[in-house]
């Protein structure tokens, strides 16, 4: 089966501009995660989605960050304004389930990710 | 709060070295435990997963992992490295039905 997508892999942008990251996952796959990975830490979930509603966004800096899952399958990360903090790896994952409601099968397929470098 | 700690950030290994890589978390209920690799250039890939049952857990490229309850750990091991297994290698647990906590990661290399 075809993996998570995402694009771009590569953004440089200036502080204070705008950015959008696109993610496509697995086809079937009801949970949606965007992970921001700064550099020497682990991913850090911002949010998660099933379907087109949101489980998990306590992590998101909603004055900055947002996020949506139109028709529960393609989502959009956004950033406005950038700031020089937010230059990080933007990895999107998928799974069937939430967690691992879905028992020993379920597992989180990762996307490429997309770098993020603000100037 | 959920955390995980790995107290190793950078580990270097000659070939057919024996490794352990250490994992400890923090949270009071029943967890589900992972480690992933992340090799240079690729994505994030599940290396091995513990659910439940016996906590010795094989999983690919001959890499094991050992879930002791009492010590809240999960270290990582593999009995002989190759060059192949540089990379860095990430722990993390959720909690049923939200995402999952990392650790910092550890970067392995392994020189030939």
């Amino acid at each position: 089966e075809a993996g998570v997508a995402q694009s771009p892999r590569y953004k440089i942008i200036e502080k204070r501009q705008s950015v959008a990251f696109w993610c496509n996952p697995i086809s079937g796959h009801a949970t949606l995660y965007w992970y921001q990975q700064i550099l020497g830490q682990g991913p850090k979930l911002l949010i998660q989605f099933q379907n087109n509603g949101v489980v998990d966004d306590s992590q998101l800096p909603k004055d900055r960050f947002s996020a949506e899952r139109l028709k529960g399958v393609d989502s959009t990360l956004k950033i406005q304004p950038a700031k020089l903090e937010d230059s990080a790896v933007y990895l999107c994952a998928s799974s069937r389930h939430p967690g691992t409601s879905g028992g020993v099968r379920n597992e989180q397929f990762f996307g490429p990710g997309t770098r993020l470098t603000v100037l | 709060a959920q955390s995980v700690s790995q107290h190793n950030h950078h580990v270097i290994l000659s070939e057919a070295a024996s490794l352990e890589l250490g994992c400890n978390y923090s949270y009071g209920g029943t967890v589900n435990l992972f480690w992933y690799v992340q090799y240079p250039g690729q994505h994030l890939q599940l290396l091995l997963k513990y659910f439940s049952g016996d906590p010795l857990v094989k999983g690919i490229k001959g890499f094991e992992a050992e879930f002791i309850k009492s010590k809240f750990s999960f270290n990582l091991r593999k009995p002989s490295v190759q060059w192949s297994d540089t990379a860095e290698y990430f722990c993390a647990f959720d909690t049923g039905r939200r995402a999952l906590t990392f650790g910092s990661g550890t970067r392995l290399q392994v020189q030939p």
